[in-house]
């Protein structure tokens, strides 16, 4: 079945740092990928996405790039700030659009 | 434009109490999905439906019950609450494939249960 693998966390960052959060992932067929954002107290939202190999997904600064060589779509961003704290959900689609979900890597921005 | 709404927020419940929580959504979508979020894991899928009169098992589907009976609306039934339910509930929902693929699932605030 399909499979999603997150780096542990927490991640603990001063801000303005660079950011690496890694994801692995296994599935049959050419799957979506997701990365989603859960802030304390709220539902998850869609933070970017990509749908083929080689494709980018950014949004507010965070990017991922689709790697089917590796099975991988880690989370990036240059320079982090105190509201970017959060918990971050790498996520990928399965048949009748399901997703697999990693287990959430909590991000910590200090001033 | 509300998107996903869930009610209720929060619940406490004792155990063999059961409970339906609400989910209701305006965008016209065929897709909907009931999720549970425990401590510092991912979200595991209990329910799914894809359209007005279907639904399906997830993973863990034990100990809950679905209906469909609309487009907009997708309750979650826990007969005989237990402790192990004790959980954050999100309900999701995502538009026809026909509408552009692989689209985002979109998600409710979540309902905070516990089951004493």
């Amino acid at each position: 079945g399909n499979s999603v693998t997150q780096m542990e966390g927490p991640v603990t960052l001063s801000e303005e740092a660079f950011l690496t959060i890694n994801c692995t992932y296994t599935a049959t067929g050419y799957p979506s990928l997701f990365w989603y954002v859960q802030y304390p107290g709220e539902g998850l939202q869609l933070l970017l996405k990509a749908t083929k190999a080689d494709d980018k997904g950014s949004n507010k600064g965070f990017e991922a790039t689709y790697r089917k060589e590796t099975t991988s779509f880690h989370l990036e961003k240059g320079s982090v700030q105190v509201s970017d704290s959060a918990v971050y959900f790498c996520a990928l689609t399965g048949t009748a659009s399901k997703l697999t979900f990693g287990t959430g890597t909590r991000l910590q921005v200090t001033l | 434009n509300a998107g996903v709404t869930q009610t209720p927020k929060f619940r406490i419940l004792k155990i063999g109490q059961s409970m339906t929580l609400q989910c209701t959504q305006d965008m016209n979508h065929n897709y909907m999905y009931w999720y549970r979020q425990d401590p510092g894991m991912g979200l595991k899928l209990i329910y799914y439906s894809v359209g007005a009169g279907i639904t399906d098992k997830g993973e863990v589907p034990n100990g809950y019950n679905v209906s469909r009976s609309t487009t907009e609306d997708f309750p979650l039934r826990l007969e005989l609450a237990a402790p192990s339910q004790t959980s954050v509930y999100f309900c999701a929902s995502r538009g026809n494939f026909i509408q552009g693929g692989n689209q985002p699932q979109h998600f409710g605030d979540g309902t905070r249960l516990s089951i004493l």
